[in-house]
């Protein structure tokens, strides 16, 4: 059974900062990997999907990063923002079609 | 741009009542997916309708029964409800699977308790 994993669960960071949300996943056999924001009391907006053909997917100051063989994931995101602050999901796709989330990491980015 | 509507958006349910989740987008979208979200425990899928007509069970069906009404709707019913299933509900739908790289859009939630 997929099992994804992310780290870490909550982060805090000063405005203006450079930083990386970590994303694991066990079973390598995916047909993509996305990234989701979701803001309190809202539901998840598709930031990022990276098909499992592709190394990296970039949109604005996001850059998300896929290394399928090793199982892993990464966020970064450049000069970070107050309006930054959110919960990150990851969530993989497998052949059946269904996607399987991460626990999510909570950014909170300080003025 | 409507996108995902979820209704009702707040319920409390006493143990045993009966109640049911409606879902609609306006995107003209054949696949639709219900997901509960637990703290800790991410999305878990519930059922989802790849296609008007056709329903099919995700990771946590037990308890739950779906209906696609048409390619618009897409609603999730509890029996009989119980604690257990106290949680965030969330609809999606997207144009088609997934696995293609189709982007999946999220209704804002229903928030269930059950006393």
């Amino acid at each position: 059974k997929q099992e994804v994993t992310q780290i870490p669960a909550a982060l805090s960071v000063p405005e203006g900062e450079n930083l990386v949300l970590n994303c694991s996943f066990t079973d390598s056999a995916i047909y993509n990997l996305q990234w989701f924001r979701q803001d309190p009391g809202k539901g998840l907006t598709s930031l990022l999907l990276i098909q499992s053909s592709q190394r990296e997917q970039t949109s604005g100051r996001l850059n998300a990063s896929l290394d399928k063989s090793s199982g892993r994931s990464t966020l970064y995101i450049a000069a970070s923002q107050p309006g930054d602050s959110a919960t990150y999901l990851c969530a993989v796709t497998d052949a059946g079609n269904m996607l399987t989330f991460g626990g999510g990491t909570r950014l909170m980015v300080k003025p | 741009n409507a996108g995902v509507t979820q209704t009702p958006k707040f319920q409390v349910l006493k143990t045993g009542q009966s109640m049911t989740l409606q879902c609609a987008q306006d995107m003209n979208h054949n696949s639709m997916y219900w997901y509960r979200q637990d703290p800790g425990m991410g999305l878990r899928l519930i059922y989802y309708s790849a296609s008007e007509g056709t329903t099919d069970k995700g990771e946590v069906p037990n308890g739950y029964n779906v209906s696609r009404l048409n390619k618009r709707e897409f609603s999730l019913r509890l029996e009989s409800a119980a604690p257990s299933q106290t949680s965030v509900y969330f609809c999606a739908s997207s144009e088609s699977l997934i696995a293609s790289g189709n982007t999946i859009y999220f209704g804002e939630g229903s928030w269930l308790t059950v006393v």
